[in-house]
């Protein structure tokens, strides 16, 4: 059974550091590594998709990570900015396009 | 191109009620899947709609039903509430046809309280 882990659970840093928020998984045969963003009582947005066959993916200032051998992925974030705040969501895809959730990074930045 | 959109926005009913909860798929996308997400927690999967059949269901019990329509639309039926049910739904789409097919988007939720 896949779980999925995100540490940490919340992180406060001030605005225009770089940070690295880490999700982990138990089952390595995952298909794709998905990374969402969830405002407070809003859906999800979905920020970057890693292919099982791929190791990172960029957008903007979003960098995104995967390591199917160790387990791991990172969501890497340059010169943050207030409106970042939010939850941060990984998922892995187990198959059929079901998708296994850790239960989130809330992340603030400080002005 | 519309994004996923799901309604009612928040719905209140007491225990033993039955709810049905609407969304309505991204253009172009033929899966619909419905997720749970407690308060403080990570979505949990349900089940989900393809070509109007059940393709997968989560830990969940048989009163949690769905429907998919021609149109790629979805319901999820829950009946006899209980309390624990109390959560925000999520709908999401995608397509088995683009690359990355399996990529996922997502409404806005439904915000159901049991009461």
């Amino acid at each position: 059974k896949q779980e999925v882990t995100q540490i940490p659970a919340a992180l406060s840093v001030p605005e225009g550091e770089n940070l690295v928020l880490n999700c982990s998984f138990t089952d390595s045969a995952i298909y794709n590594l998905q990374w969402f963003r969830q405002d407070p009582g809003k859906g999800l947005t979905s920020l970057l998709l890693i292919q099982s066959s791929q190791r990172e993916q960029t957008s903007g200032r979003l960098n995104a990570s995967l390591d199917k051998s160790s387990g791991r992925s990172t969501l890497y974030i340059a010169a943050s900015q207030p409106g970042d705040s939010a939850t941060y969501l990984c998922a892995g895809e187990q198959g059929a396009q079901k998708l296994v959730f850790g239960q989130g990074t809330r992340l603030t930045i400080n002005p | 191109e519309t994004g996923v959109t799901q309604s009612p926005t928040h719905l209140i009913k007491t225990r033993g009620q039955q709810v049905t909860l609407r969304c309505s798929s991204q253009s172009g996308h033929n899966t619909v899947s419905w997720y749970q997400q407690a308060l403080g927690q990570g979505p949990q999967f349900i089940f989900q709609y393809y070509r109007e059949e059940e393709n997968g269901r989560g830990n969940f019990p048989p009163r949690f039903s769905g429907l998919q329509f021609p149109n790629y639309s979805s319901e999820l039926n829950v009946n006899a509430l209980e309390l624990d049910d109390s959560a925000l739904y999520l709908c999401a789409s995608s397509s088995r046809n683009d690359r990355p097919y399996n990529e996922q988007f997502f409404g806005p939720g439904t915000r159901l309280t049991v009461l």
